[in-house]
């Protein structure tokens, strides 16, 4: 069954610190990866993904994040953290031949001034 | 930038009646799709929707969901005789194509309170 998992429910950060946000997940067949950002009282913004080749994945507002097949992870970053990327972050898989997104619980990214 | 639009923002709705929540995805999209999130818990897939059917459901969407798209601009969720347990934020969401890559567009949610 696929599934994924956000192991913290929340990460603190100062700014101008890098952050990451870890995610891992589980499916039987080739992944695609996908993280979203939600803000308050906003809906679920796309942010990056990843389909093949290179493992480093480039999206909105800096962040990047990192394939790794051998431990199945697909961690969120940034080199340099905002106040304003304080929100709730969600990493979702999606197995080929399937139209859904499977989430993980998601994790509240504060960033501290 | 398009977005995929949402009303109500917030229903209110008393137990054992019918509610319908009302999405309008980005124009040119093809597959449509319904997810809830109860208080505190994940974001979980209800169904997808393609071609004027339904291509893809979970466990959840049973007898009581349905979906549909009445016209070339809207897609609604019914929901018939409500359950305290179905309250929740529900969201719509749009991709140019089903299966792949493509990201999944998700709008602002519709918060749904049983009372």
């Amino acid at each position: 069954a696929q599934s994924v998992a956000q192991p913290e429910d929340q990460v603190n950060v100062a700014e101008g610190n890098p952050l990451t946000v870890k995610c891992t997940y589980s499916v039987s067949g080739n992944p695609y990866l996908f993280w979203y950002v939600q803000y308050p009282n906003r809906g679920l913004q796309f942010l990056l993904k990843y389909i093949t080749g290179d493992n480093l994945v480039k999206g909105s507002y800096g962040f990047e994040a990192e394939f790794n097949k051998s431990q199945t992870s697909f961690h969120l970053k940034k080199p340099s953290a905002l106040v304003s990327d304080s929100a709730l972050y969600f990493c979702a898989v999606r197995e080929g031949g399937y139209n859904k997104l499977i989430f993980g619980a998601g994790t509240r990214l504060a960033v501290h001034p | 930038e398009p977005e995929v639009t949402q009303t109500p923002s917030h229903q209110v709705t008393q137990m054992g009646q019918e509610v319908i929540l009302r999405c309008v995805p980005i124009s040119n999209h093809l597959y449509f799709y319904w997810y809830r999130q109860i208080l505190g818990q994940k974001v979980e897939f209800l169904v997808s929707f393609y071609n004027n059917e339904i291509s893809e459901k979970s466990e959840i969407f049973d007898d009581q969901f349905s979906v549909e798209r009445p016209d070339g601009s809207n897609f609604t969720l019914k929901i018939r005789s409500t359950k305290l347990e179905d309250s929740a934020m529900y969201f719509c969401a749009s991709s140019v194509s089903g299966q792949g890559p493509r990201p999944q567009h998700f709008g602002d949610g519709t918060r749904l309170s049983i009372l």
